[in-house]
């Protein structure tokens, strides 16, 4: 399995408070994703980085911030969390890319916001 | 745009029959096409993938997936389904971009005793 590391793997929390989810790589890949996982709607994509400071929206990236001061860490911010922001978030890495190399997935972690 | 459609959400067949999930795909670009599966409390996991050169593509766990150009399709067969073959699968296909991928919604398989 490829070393990818979710933090926390649950959290509640209340509408309006940050919350900070943590994906940790061990593979010094270069891109890295946040995902998130609703039903009925698969996957979608909230927002990737392809280096370190280097980072671009997804499709549902209203809401949430991301940053990555270091290759093997990726943060994403929710500034005031609401409850549609309740979800199963995962986290992705490749080393060149979606097109050229295996995405490998993280364990997830599941947010409940109340 | 690209876009990925899976047809049945829902899918149950018995032990040793044929597994036959279905994908297509709508993009304005010559389609890297993936096939992805969760189970369940997991991450996803890379079955297979097609990218160029031969349209019948061999995954792993005996899964295999044939590229149709003509019908925009790409999907999934198992010629013997296994009690371990439970779990939902996802089809994803490559964006305009270098690193989207957009994912179908899903179909979660049962295999019956």
């Amino acid at each position: 399995d490829a070393g990818i590391t979710q933090s926390p793997r649950h959290k509640v929390t209340e509408t309006g408070t940050p919350v900070t989810l943590r994906c940790h790589q061990t593979e010094n890949h270069r891109y890295m994703y946040w995902y998130r996982q609703d039903p009925g709607h698969g996957l979608r994509l909230i927002h990737y980085s392809y280096g370190v400071k280097d980072t671009d929206k997804g499709e549902v990236s209203d809401g949430y911030s991301v940053s990555r001061s270091k290759t093997e860490d990726f943060l994403l911010t929710l500034e005031s969390a609401t409850s549609s922001q309740t979800s199963v978030y995962f986290c992705a890495i490749s080393d060149r890319g979606v097109r050229t190399d295996t995405q490998y997935f993280g364990p997830g972690t599941r947010l409940t916001v109340l | 745009a690209q876009s990925v459609t899976q047809l049945g959400s829902h899918v149950s067949v018995s032990e040793g029959a044929l597994v036959l999930l279905r994908c297509n795909y709508s993009s304005s670009v010559p389609p890297y096409l993936f096939w992805y599966v969760q189970y369940p409390n997991q991450g996803l996991q890379l079955l297979l993938k097609y990218t160029t050169g031969a349209t019948l593509v061999k995954g792993i766990n005996g899964f295999e997936a044939e590229f149709k150009k003509s019908e925009t399709s790409f999907h999934l067969t198992k010629p013997s389904a296994h009690m371990s073959d439970a779990a939902e699968y996802f089809c994803a296909v490559t964006g305009s971009g270098a690193n989207n991928l957009f994912f179908g919604t899903g179909t979660r398989l049962t295999v019956i005793p």
